[in-house]
């Protein structure tokens, strides 16, 4: 149990153009999602925090306007990369959260997107 | 990351026990967490701890936190060539974000 799911599993696109990353709780319903983005042998950086019906919460120093996401459903949840520039290559991880026995949500993560833009 | 440290690498013969340090520095936290990343993967959640334990145990994986040191560690058993990877630790804080350390990088050598 606890599996997430994302969709594409590596991208490759033209400067300019805009990406969707699909994000997938396969047999929960995520009370909140996260998008995280991680560069190379760095740690994972929290970018937005997304849950059902609302808009997202985005951390400081992350621009609203150019990683949109979209929270459509408990099992769902988008992150667009609008207009992506070679600096917005990276590794884009989401994750969903679950409720423990004992009252704990925790993080269960998808396998990544890997976003190169040229 | 920067509220939680974690050494870089460490190397370790196939058959030792490998231990990964961390510290935090969040004394609220609730929740303390490893996660495991292979190469080119997402995170794979391997253990938590509550933070009024001293101690958890899951099959070759032993956790110890001392709270007023705000230190965890991660103790894995018997390691094997399938144990070398990436291993965050990751403190809980508000909103049950998760603070992460900037990764363990454990190979394992024959």
């Amino acid at each position: 149990g606890a599996v997430v799911s994302q969709h594409p599993s590596w991208v490759i696109c033209k400067s300019g153009t805009s990406v969707k990353i699909e994000c997938r709780s396969l047999d929960f319903q995520a009370t909140t999602m996260f998008w995280y983005r991680q560069f190379p042998k760095q740690s994972l950086m929290l970018m937005a925090t997304s849950n059902e019906g609302s808009k997202a919460t985005y951390e400081q120093g992350v621009e609203k306007d150019k990683f949109l996401i979209n929270h459509a459903s408990l099992t769902l949840s988008t992150l667009t990369v609008t207009s992506a520039h070679p600096e917005d290559s990276s590794f884009y991880i989401c994750s969903a959260t679950r409720r423990l026995a004992g009252g704990t949500d925790t993080q269960y993560f998808g396998p990544g997107t890997r976003l190169t833009v040229l | 990351g920067e509220d939680v440290e974690q050494s870089l690498f460490l190397s370790v013969r196939e058959g030792d026990s490998s231990v990964i340090n961390c510290t935090y520095t969040d004394s609220s936290s609730t929740y303390l967490y490893w996660y495991k990343q292979e190469p080119g993967a997402g995170l794979q959640l391997l253990t938590y701890i509550f933070s009024n334990m001293d101690m958890k145990q899951d099959q070759r994986l032993t956790v110890l936190l001392n709270k007023k040191d705000k230190h965890l560690s991660l103790r894995i058993a018997d390691t094997q060539t399938g144990d070398s990877a990436i291993y965050f630790c990751a403190e809980s804080i508000n909103d049950y974000k998760l603070s992460f350390g900037a990764g363990t990088t454990v190979t394992v050598r024959a």
